[in-house]
């Protein structure tokens, strides 16, 4: 059974860090770019970070300089190292998978596919 | 950054009836797009990706057309099941944008 569950989530004191895991299984975790989305109390969906099989990273200006996203195939994890954080980053953290194919002159993303559970983040003093 | 703009942010439907969600980007993503179903508390769950392609195992009822700046998901008979929030997303190129949701609730 394709998987993904979120652990590392709590709560944190405005200026904190918290990283965030993402377990996978039942697919092969490294043919695949990784994203997490986060979806704040009562609000919608907000895309937060995504990571390529290469390694590339990608981050809305939102939380760019403040997050990193980062992975390691040989455990099959995701990770998502959160910095200086504030009452804003308070959400429910989703990790996705997001299958992609390339062609001789470009890639094609396909959204995400397959989703965890989520995680809570709560920032508050 | 691509804005995606979603409309109506909520509608009341009744069982049976044919529903339609539109969902305007701000310039040309091609087909880089696709549709998200939330049921409370729930993660996500996609229905259409690449525009108009289908998630395995989404019921027919399901439809999703456009390409270029405007696109729309059709229900064509709405079920019980069909009641949550609706949301678009364009994955066309970085960052990733999400339209604000539309609520779909009973009549």
């Amino acid at each position: 059974e394709v998987q993904l569950v979120e652990s590392g989530g709590g709560l944190v004191q405005p200026g904190g860090s918290l990283r965030l895991s993402c377990a996978a299984s039942g697919f092969t975790f490294s043919n695949y770019d990784m994203h997490w989305v986060r979806q704040g109390t009562g609000k919608g969906l907000e895309w937060v970070s995504g990571i390529g099989t290469t390694g590339d990273t990608h981050y809305p200006d939102s939380v760019k300089g403040r997050f990193t996203i980062s992975r390691e195939d040989g455990k099959n994890s995701l990770y998502l190292q959160m910095n200086s954080l504030s009452a804003g980053d308070t959400a429910v953290y989703y990790c996705a998978r997001v299958p992609f194919s390339c062609n001789s002159v470009t890639c094609d993303r396909y959204g995400m596919d397959v989703w965890g559970q989520g995680t809570t983040v709560t920032v508050s003093s | 950054d691509i804005q995606m703009t979603q409309s109506p942010s909520s509608l009341s439907a009744s069982v049976g009836d044919r529903v339609t969600i539109t969902c305007r980007a701000s310039q040309d993503i091609r087909n880089g797009f696709g549709w998200y179903q939330q049921k409370p508390g729930k993660a996500p769950k996609r229905l259409i990706y690449s525009a108009s392609s289908f998630q395995s195992g989404v019921p027919s009822r399901f439809s999703g057309s456009g390409s270029g700046t405007e696109f729309t998901l059709t229900i064509s008979s709405l079920q019980p099941e069909d009641f949550a929030t609706y949301y678009c997303l364009q994955h066309y190129t970085y960052p990733w944008t999400f339209g604000q949701g539309t609520k779909v609730e009973i009549k």
